[in-house]
């Protein structure tokens, strides 16, 4: 079946530094993916998506690219902030119009000043 | 995007009890939603999808009998926790896709945090 592995966290940053969550996954179609983010206490927001190979999501900072030949999406910022601090989500979904979605571990993100 | 809204959003009840939470579809109709449960520091596992005007549909290992969902409109489903124990605390969250766009991402409600003490 379908299935999505993330980088094991957490993950502990200072602010401004460099931010990569690795996230691979395995679907026998061609699936959309996805990053959705958690804040404490909350429901699950979505962050970037990708519905094609090479296609690039982007959405606060944060980018994603669907690389087909790798199987991957990993999540990368360039400089993140105490904002930032979060669980992050991948997660696939594997026909057009599909709502099932697969999700990858989580992996808690700090960010200390 | 669309919004899901989610109802209670913390729930203390206790054993034997039965709880139900409410996940509505504010601006668009949601033929089909999914409820989820989420252990502490852990991933979202899918419990059921929820089907307008039928049957849910379980997740192998889920008690359909534990966990009841009804899904009368199309903008309104509920999962209700019948006798509910110590084990069943847990988040809970639901979403749904808006069918009336091509998009194909998930939205989510809020999430609720039953306690069962």
């Amino acid at each position: 079946g379908d299935s999505v592995t993330q980088m094991e966290g957490p993950v502990t940053l200072s602010e401004e530094a460099c931010l990569t969550i690795n996230c691979t996954y395995t679907a026998t179609g061609y699936p959309s993916l996805f990053w959705y983010v958690q804040y404490p206490g909350e429901g699950l927001q979505l962050l970037l998506k990708a519905t094609k190979a090479d296609d690039k999501g982007s959405n606060k900072g944060f980018e994603a690219t669907y690389r087909k030949e790798t199987t991957s999406f990993h999540l990368e910022k360039g400089s993140v902030q105490v904002s930032d601090s979060a669980v992050y989500f991948c997660a696939l979904s594997e026909f057009q119009g599909a709502q099932k979605l697969v999700f990858g571990q989580g992996t808690r993100l700090t960010i200390n000043p | 995007g669309a919004v899901v809204s989610q109802h209670p959003s913390r729930v203390i009840c206790k054993s034997g009890t039965s709880v139900k939470i409410e996940c509505r579809s504010l601006d668009f109709q949601a033929t089909t939603m999914f409820w989820y449960r989420q252990f502490p520091k852990k991933s979202l596992m899918l419990m059921a999808t929820s089907n307008e005007g039928s049957k849910a549909t379980y997740e192998q290992g889920v008690e359909k009998d534990k966990f009841l969902i009804n899904h009368a409109s199309l903008t309104l489903s509920t999962l209700t926790v019948t006798s509910a124990h110590p084990e069943d605390s847990s988040f809970y969250i639901c979403s749904a896709r808006d069918p009336g766009t091509v998009e194909p991402e998930a939205f989510f409600g809020q999430g609720t945090r039953l306690t069962v003490v």
